[in-house]
């Protein structure tokens, strides 16, 4: 069975760097892409970037200057690491995977809020 | 980028009618386009890829339809566990989402 988890701080602090993990099970990172989005509160969802299977990345131009996107492919977990986090960065963030189908399995989402 | 503009952005209907949610990209994206369903609090569910095709469990009554610029997302019954938000997604280049709509029953 497919699953997604991500986990990380609920509340990080402006300016400060957000690390978020996010724990496959299901299917193999080296052949599916897993990509992150999120959903800031009573807005629609924004893109964030991807690791694909071969390892590469490509993040949403927005955001790529304070963007990095990695894995471990030995425990299945694909990080997000965003610095200089201010109250715009504010979101539940998703994880997914895209393989045969894009976007076809998400995780729960990880709430995130910007705040000292 | 591609920009996806979904309609209506609130819909209320009755069990049994048929619903349609539409989205329009600002450029032609082929079929790249999927349909989700999201309920409070779960993850995003996917029903439709690329425009037309039925994701795997998900119940006949949803379909997808369009390719281009235009396309629609059709529950032919409505059925009370269909209350959600829905969103469509372009993938023909970087991701974007459409707003969303959120469907209740009257």
């Amino acid at each position: 069975q497919v699953q997604l988890k991500e986990s990380g701080p609920g509340l990080v602090q402006p300016s400060q760097t957000l690390s978020l993990t996010c724990t496959v099970s299901g299917f193999s990172l080296t052949s599916n892409s897993v990509h992150w989005v999120r959903q800031p509160p009573g807005k629609g969802l924004e893109w964030v970037g991807a690791i694909w299977s071969g390892g590469s990345t490509d993040y949403n131009s927005a955001l790529k200057s304070r963007l990095s996107i990695s894995r471990d492919t030995s425990k299945s977990q694909v990080f997000l690491k965003m610095n200089s986090l201010q109250t715009e960065d504010t979101a539940i963030y998703f994880c997914t995977r895209s393989g045969v189908r894009v976007m076809d399995a998400w995780g729960q989402g990880a709430s995130v809020t910007v705040s000292s | 980028d591609i920009q996806m503009t979904q309609s209506p952005s609130f819909l209320s209907a009755s069990v049994g009618d048929r619903v349609t949610i539409n989205c329009k990209a600002s450029q032609n994206i082929n079929r790249y386009l999927n349909w989700y369903q999201q309920k409070l609090g779960e993850a995003p569910k996917l029903l439709i890829y690329n425009a037309n095709s039925l994701q795997t469990g998900i119940p006949s009554r949803f379909s997808g339809s369009g390719s281009g610029t235009d396309f629609t997302l059709t529950i032919s019954s409505l059925q009370p566990e269909d209350v959600a938000t829905y969103f469509c997604l372009q993938h023909n280049s970087w991701p974007t989402f459409g707003a969303g709509t959120k469907l209740e029953l009257k």
